[in-house]
C-alpha cells in the first residue's frame, strides 16, 4: 500500500512566520507534488519535483519554495506566511506505470491557518 | 491555459438514483484521465483512470467513466448511488505533450455529491 504522510494535519501560524510543511513517501516514487485545495477552486499545483534537488514551478508558485534533498521527502516552504495562504495543502507522489502513464497518490493534507 | 471543467458544483440525489458527473478538458493532444474522490475528512483517493484502449473504464465501488475523445469529455457514472457515496469528486487530466511528461495533473474544481438516505 502506498503511503504518503504529511507532518501535521492542522497548523496555525502567524503572519510573517516561516512555515515548513513536510511530506514523506515510502514507495520510492520519482515524482512528488504540492497542491493547495480551496473550496470552489479544486486543487492547484504549487510545485513539483521529478528527482532529488530538482523542482519545477506549478501554476501558483508565488510565495512558496520547495526542497527535495532526499528522494522520499519533499518540503514546502512559506518564506513569510500571509493570510491568503490559509488553505489545505496536499502532497502527492506518483509512480511510472508505463511509458507516459503515471498514477498519483495523495497524503491526508495539512490544514494551515495563518492569522 | 489548459483547463478542466466540471459542470456541476453540487449535486443532490436520493439513494438508488443514477449519477452522471460531467468533465470536459480543453486540450487536443494525448491525455491520461482520472477521477478522484474525497470522502468527508479523508484524503483524496483514486476512483478510476484512463490511459488508452477501451474508452469505458470501470473503477472502484461500482463507478465507471467514458472517454469520448471527440467531445473532450470523461464523464463519471454510477447506476445507483448510495448514501456512502456522499463525497467530493474531482476530475483530473495529465496532458502528456503539454508539460505533463512527469505526470502532473490539472484538476477540475470538484463536484460535491450529497446523497439523501
Amino acid at each position: 500500500d502506498v503511503k504518503v504522510t504529511q507532518s501535521s494535519r492542522y497548523l496555525v501560524k502567524r503572519t510573517g512566520e516561516k512555515v515548513f510543511l513536510e511530506c514523506v513517501q515510502d514507495m520510492d516514487h520519482e515524482n512528488m507534488f504540492w497542491y493547495r485545495q480551496d473550496p470552489g477552486l479544486g486543487l492547484r499545483l504549487i510545485y513539483f519535483s521529478y528527482d532529488v534537488k530538482m523542482k519545477e514551478k506549478g501554476d501558483i508558485p508565488e510565495g512558496y519554495s520547495v526542497s527535495r534533498e532526499k528522494k522520499e521527502r519533499f518540503s514546502l516552504i512559506l518564506e513569510s506566511a500571509s493570510t491568503n495562504q490559509t488553505s489545505m495543502y496536499l502532497c502527492a507522489s506518483s509512480f511510472h506505470v508505463r511509458e507516459g502513464r503515471y498514477e498519483q497518490y495523495f497524503g491526508p493534507g495539512t490544514r494551515l491557518t495563518v492569522t | 491555459a489548459q483547463s478542466v471543467s466540471q459542470h456541476n458544483h453540487h449535486v443532490i440525489l436520493s439513494e438508488a438514483a443514477s449519477l452522471e458527473l460531467g468533465c470536459n478538458y480543453s486540450y487536443g493532444g494525448t491525455v491520461n484521465l482520472f477521477w478522484y474522490v474525497q470522502y468527508p475528512g479523508q484524503h483524496l483517493q483514486l476512483l478510476l483512470k484512463y490511459f488508452s484502449g477501451d474508452p469505458l473504464v470501470k473503477g472502484i465501488k461500482g463507478f465507471e467513466a467514458e472517454f469520448i475523445k471527440s467531445k473532450f469529455s470523461f464523464n463519471l457514472r454510477k447506476p445507483s448511488v448510495q448514501w456512502s457515496d456522499t463525497a467530493e469528486y474531482f476530475c483530473a487530466v495529465n496532458l502528456l505533450d503539454y508539460g505533463g511528461s512527469q505526470g502532473n495533473l490539472i484538476f477540475g474544481k470538484g463536484t460535491k455529491l450529497s446523497v439523501k438516505p
